[in-house]
C-alpha cells in the first residue's frame, strides 16, 4: 500500500518553462515532506522541504506547495534547465520524534534544450 | 568533509555467498539508514540506527544484518546472497537535533547476485 504516490513516472518539459512534479499522500499523520533529486549512479540529494504547518516554501528556482486538505504537494521548478533532468522523489515523515521517511516511486524529469 | 561514503561501488556475488557493505559518515550524525532501490521503485528501508549500539528493522530486513559499534560506521551484512537481493543499496545519515529531517546519502553500492 503506497502511502506516498507519485503518479507520473515521467515528465518532459522545454528549457525555460515551468516543471511541475506532483505527489499525493494518504496518511494524515505525516507532518513533514521532502523532495530529493537523483542523478544516475549517484545517491539522492536533498532539494527542498516543507512542514505541514506551512503551505509554501521557496528556494531559488524551486518552490514546494502543500495542500493539506487534498493531501497533495507539488514541486515547481522555474525556469527549468537541462541540468534539472533527473529523477525526483517525494518523501514524507510521520509526526513525532521519528526520523524515518516514506518514499514515493519517483518521477523522471527530462528538460529538453 | 567527505559526507557519507560507501564501499564497494559495485559487486557481483554468487548465490549463497556473503558480503559486507561498508558505510561511514564524518558528520557526527546519530541516525543512519540502509535502503535498497530496485529498478523503477522507490527506496525501501532495510535497517536503521538511532545511535551507536542501537539498531532496528525497517520495511525489508529479511536476509540482512547490521551493527553499529561507532557513530561513524554502519555496515550491512548479507549472509546468504539470493538473486532477490540484486539491487542498489544506499546508506544515509541525519541529525538528531533540530527541525530539519533531511537525510544525506552515499553514492550507493550496485549489487548483482547470480
Amino acid at each position: 500500500d503506497q502511502q506516498v504516490k507519485q503518479n507520473s513516472p515521467s515528465l518532459s518539459v522545454q528549457e525555460g518553462r515551468i516543471s511541475i512534479l506532483n505527489c499525493d499522500y494518504t496518511n494524515s499523520m505525516f507532518d513533514y515532506f521532502l523532495w530529493y533529486k537523483k542523478y544516475p549512479a549517484e545517491g539522492p540529494t536533498f532539494l527542498i522541504s516543507i512542514s505541514s504547518i506551512k503551505d509554501k516554501n521557496e528556494d531559488g528556482r524551486f518552490t514546494v506547495f502543500l495542500n493539506k486538505s487534498a493531501k497533495h504537494l507539488s514541486l515547481h521548478i522555474v525556469p527549468s534547465q537541462p541540468g534539472d533532468s533527473a529523477v525526483y522523489f517525494c518523501a514524507a515523515k510521520y509526526a513525532g520524534n521519528n526520523r524515518k521517511l516514506i518514499w514515493g516511486l519517483g518521477t523522471s524529469l527530462a528538460v529538453n534544450p | 568533509n567527505a559526507g557519507v561514503t560507501q564501499t564497494p561501488k559495485f559487486r557481483i556475488l554468487k548465490i549463497g555467498q556473503s558480503m559486507t557493505l561498508q558505510c561511514a559518515q564524518d558528520m557526527n550524525h546519530n541516525y543512519m539508514y540502509w535502503y535498497r532501490q530496485d529498478p523503477g521503485m522507490g527506496l525501501k528501508l532495510i535497517y536503521y540506527s538511532v545511535g551507536a549500539g542501537i539498531t532496528d528493522k525497517g520495511e525489508v530486513p529479511n536476509g540482512y544484518n547490521v551493527s553499529r559499534s561507532t557513530t561513524e560506521d554502519f555496515p550491512l551484512r548479507l549472509e546468504l546472497a539470493a538473486p532477490s537481493q540484486t539491487s542498489v543499496y544506499f546508506c544515509a545519515s541525519t541529525e538528531r537535533r533540530g527541525g530539519g529531517y533531511e537525510q544525506y546519502f552515499g553514492p550507493g553500492t550496485r549489487l548483482t547476485v547470480t
